[in-house]
């Protein structure tokens, strides 16, 4: 069964500092990998996404995520984080043929000043 | 740029009333699908919609529920008699193209449902 997992529920970090936001995938064949955000009250946003080529993935808000097949991981990264990236973090696969997106628990990421 | 729009923002309504759910995907968008997330939770896939019939349905979605493109614009989620474990946020959202280079979903800001 394809599925993904993120196994923190919260990440705490300093702004300035860099982040990472954890990601480990099960997945048959290919993966295909997202990362969605969502601000407060708001809907997902879309990030980035590995679908095949260079293992790591740049994408909006300066974000970026390195695919790594022998971890089975695909890690949301940034160099520095701003208080105004605090928002929650969800792993996304599509099933089979696209016609499905299963999520990850979500990882609620705090920036403080 | 293009978004998903969705109405209502919020609704409350009383167990065992009809709600409709009501979304505009983005114009040239071929596939379309309702997500729900219970307060802070995972999202949760519901179904996704095709070339006007359901493509795919998970086992939350029962018969209390139904999806319809009713014109070349709108696409309704339907809940017949609403439970009080069926108050989440609903999102819609839209793709262009199954895989290949654009798989990404467009997500509304969705529909927060309570119910009484």
């Amino acid at each position: 069964a394809q599925s993904v997992a993120q196994p923190e529920d919260q990440v705490n970090v300093a702004e300035g500092n860099p982040l990472t936001v954890k990601c480990t995938y099960s997945v048959s064949g290919n993966p295909y990998l997202f990362w969605y955000v969502q601000y407060p009250n708001r809907g997902l946003q879309f990030l980035l996404k590995y679908i095949t080529g260079d293992n790591l993935v740049k994408g909006s808000y300066g974000f970026e995520a390195e695919f790594n097949k022998s971890q089975t991981s695909f890690h949301l990264k940034k160099p520095s984080a701003l208080v105004s990236d605090s928002a929650l973090y969800f792993c996304a696969a599509p099933i089979y043929n696209f016609n499905k997106f299963y999520f990850g628990s979500g990882t609620k990421l705090n920036v403080k000043p | 740029e293009p978004e998903v729009t969705q109405t209502p923002s919020h609704q409350v309504t009383q167990m065992g009333q009809e709600v409709i759910l009501r979304c505009v995907p983005i114009s040239n968008h071929l596939y379309f699908y309702w997500y729900r997330q219970i307060l802070g939770q995972k999202v949760e896939f519901l179904v996704s919609f095709y070339n006007n019939e359901i493509s795919e349905k998970s086992e939350i979605f029962d018969d209390q529920f139904s999806v319809e493109r009713p014109d070349g614009s709108n696409f309704t989620l339907k809940i017949r008699s609403t439970k009080l474990e069926d108050s989440a946020m609903y999102f819609c959202a839209s793709q262009k193209l199954l895989g290949g280079s654009t798989g990404e979903l467009f997500f509304g800001e969705g529909s927060r449902l309570t119910v009484l």
